[in-house]
């Protein structure tokens, strides 16, 4: 167990609708990131906060934006979903966000977009 | 850009053979390097790291070398177990690159297969 938790564990929604993906790190980790696992695509990052914070983007569809609560749980919203957006999503955390770090990862979240 | 290039899986070894993953990576700056493995239906978990050249990680018997020269980062075991089967990714973190930011980006996964 990474201490990171998600939820949905599965989501199964229809085309043009929206989801909230939720994340809570570990505790003591004031830096989440969201990732996108697809067969086509790999696992690419998507964004990441730290305290709040935006700290760094990649390749994240203007149709999907997070954010990072005060009690640092953080939700990405997905929108006007299409069939591609159909993955596993993983959040991870880690102490401070730098490039050192172990980052500790849920254990996904399952869309499956009809 | 930066990048991570893993050998083509999968990989299927019987029990107590020698495992070798190759991972080479093309960064701009400094980068650390890791491991993470995936077993079905779980998320990743670091297997191990280096942060600089010549650093070796290990952890569970696996052993990976931080080699700047040839760009590399191979995944060795010298005796697997069916345990060991999963989807093993190599992944960097360019600090330079990216401000220290973390981001990682990886390579497209390895699967594993031990036979019994």
């Amino acid at each position: 167990d990474s201490g990171v938790t998600q939820t949905p564990k599965h989501l199964i929604t229809a085309t043009g609708q929206r989801v909230t993906l939720r994340c809570s790190p570990r505790s003591g980790d004031l830096s989440v990131y969201w990732y996108q696992q697809s067969l086509d695509q790999g696992l690419q990052f998507l964004i990441q906060y730290y305290n709040g914070e935006e700290r760094a983007k990649g390749n994240i569809l203007e149709r999907f934006s997070a954010q990072q609560f005060p009690d640092l749980h953080s939700e990405l919203n997905l929108s006007s979903l299409e069939l591609g957006d159909s993955a596993l999503y993983f959040c991870a955390s880690s102490a401070t966000g730098g490039g050192v770090e172990t980052q500790y990862f849920g254990p996904g979240t399952r869309l499956l977009v009809l | 850009g930066n990048s991570v290039t893993q050998m083509e899986g999968p990989v299927t070894l019987s029990e107590e053979a020698f495992l070798t993953i190759n991972c080479t990576y093309t960064a701009t700056g400094y980068p650390s390097l890791f491991w993470y493995v995936q077993y079905p239906g779980e998320g990743l978990q670091l297997l191990l790291k280096a942060t600089k050249a010549d650093d070796k990680g290990s952890n569970k018997g696996f052993e990976a070398t931080y080699r700047k020269e040839t760009t590399s980062f191979h995944l060795e075991k010298g005796s697997v177990q069916v345990s060991d089967s999963a989807v093993y990714f190599c992944a960097l973190s360019d600090r330079l690159g990216s401000g220290n930011t973390g981001k990682l980006i990886f390579g497209q996964g390895t699967t594993l297969q031990v036979k019994p």
